[in-house]
């Protein structure tokens, strides 16, 4: 079956530096790749994603590139603020038939903690 | 402004009680879908819905009941064969294309009294 893998929490980084999340995961076809943001008690919100390999996603300084043959999608951020302490989350969507609802498979989450 | 809107924020059950989660949607996304997410993990599938009037199971579907009467409500019912009911929901919805990401709820937290 689908499963995802993320490196363990919590990441810790002070204001400004270089942040990088591991993100690798195993699936049958050509998923489509996702990043979702958590903040305290709220639901997950869309933060980047792409459908095929090679797709580069970004949204609010954060890319992450489809690796087809690494198998990874690893999220980056050139310099980050207190403002994105949060989960981070990697999922993948099954391969469906346009038409039919796509199940995502989650990773287990990577907690950022950003210091003044 | 579109959206997914789950109530209650905070819901606790007591022994043997069976109670029910909200989620209704005014994106006009025919698939919905209810996540249960416990500390440390990732959120896992109870159930899953295409079309009004049919549901699929999840990954962990025992001791959870939903149905889909009209397009923008799905409710979720956490029985009392729900032994371990502890844990933070999400409901989400989506269009039908594995292309497209699905959109969350703001959660419900469920407690045992």
């Amino acid at each position: 079956g689908n499963s995802v893998t993320q490196m363990e929490g919590p990441v810790t980084l002070s204001e400004e530096a270089f942040l990088t999340i591991n993100c690798t995961y195993t699936a049958t076809g050509y998923p489509s790749l996702f990043w979702y943001v958590q903040y305290p008690g709220e639901g997950l919100q869309l933060l980047l994603k792409a459908t095929k390999a090679d797709d580069k996603g970004s949204n609010k300084g954060f890319e992450a590139t489809y690796r087809k043959e690494t198998t990874s999608f690893h999220l980056e951020k050139g310099s980050v603020q207190v403002s994105d302490s949060a989960v981070y989350f990697c999922a993948l969507s099954d391969h469906g038939w346009t038409g039919t609802a796509s199940k995502l498979t989650f990773g287990t989450g990577t907690r950022l903690q950003v210091t003044l | 402004d579109g959206g997914i809107t789950q109530s209650p924020k905070y819901l606790f059950r007591k022994e043997g009680q069976n109670v029910t989660l909200s989620c209704e949607q005014n994106l006009n996304h025919d698939a919905m879908y209810w996540y249960r997410q416990d500390p440390g993990q990732g959120l896992r599938l109870i159930y899953y819905s295409q079309i009004v009037n049919d549901f699929q199971k999840g990954d962990i579907a025992e001791g959870y009941s939903v149905s889909r009467e009209k397009k923008e409500s799905f409710p979720l019912t956490v029985t009392s064969a729900q032994k371990n009911p502890t844990a933070f929901y999400l409901c989400a919805s989506s269009i039908l294309r594995d292309d497209q990401p699905q959109h969350f709820g703001d959660g419900t937290r469920l407690s045992i009294l």
